[in-house]
């Protein structure tokens, strides 16, 4: 059974801080990561991808992958109150285009 | 705009009822999915198709059937609902290559009294 494991939270950050957030997954034959952001009542939005080990940097996000530690991570830089939502990681395996999502953790960033 | 479209977006109905639940997208993707999510819950990947007259079901067992006869359509069909089927349903596309991106539909939510 592939898994998809996030802490549980949920997180609470002052506005311009940063939000760490935090995925592990079980199979080492994962491939694609990704980060969803789910507003209350709404459907997820991919807000990231990372495919290779290291650090992927866009605008105030940054994800961050270690294959060997089979973990995944997703920062948010001067945290702003829209960022408020809960965050899903993804993973996929091989070629066959599935997605495993976690449960999400919740954020809140207080103003 | 290419985007990915579900009808209807609310539904409360009465056990026992057949419904389709609609999902279109015009972003010319293959691959398409459906998802379940309960409240607080993660996502639940419940049928997939890669292809017109190609279907899968997914890790969640459902009772739920789904067809696609059309790229751009993939309905899912309830042929009687029960008050177990509450919850909400998410249509998902993605283009080609084999890092997937998944785009979603604003999603269904069922009721089922």
């Amino acid at each position: 059974q592939k898994e998809v494991e996030q802490n549980s939270g949920p997180l609470s950050v002052p506005e311009g801080a940063i939000a760490s957030l935090n995925c592990t997954y079980s199979d080492r034959g994962s491939q694609s990561f990704f980060w969803y952001r789910q507003y209350s009542g709404k459907s997820p939005e991919l807000i990231m991808f990372i495919y290779s080990n290291g650090d992927k940097e866009d605008g105030r996000f940054t994800a961050q992958l270690n294959k060997a530690s089979q973990y995944v991570s997703l920062l948010i830089r001067d945290s702003q109150p829209s960022d408020s939502a809960t965050y899903l990681c993804a993973a996929s395996w091989g070629s066959n285009y599935k997605l495993t999502f976690g449960k999400g953790t919740l954020l809140t960033v207080n103003p | 705009e290419a985007d990915i479209y579900q009808t209807p977006r609310y539904l409360v109905i009465g056990t026992g009822k057949k419904i389709t639940l609609e999902c279109s997208q015009t972003m010319g993707h293959d691959k398409m999915y459906w998802y379940q999510q309960d409240p607080g819950m993660e996502l639940h990947l419940i049928h997939y198709s890669y292809g017109v007259n190609s279907t899968e079901k997914g890790d969640l067992s459902s009772e739920s059937t789904v067809s696609r006869i059309r790229t751009e359509h993939f309905p899912l069909t309830l042929e009687s609902a029960r008050p177990s089927h509450t919850s909400q349903y998410l249509c998902a596309s993605s283009g080609g290559g084999t890092n997937e991106k998944l785009f979603f539909g604003s999603g269904t939510q069922l009721s089922v009294l």
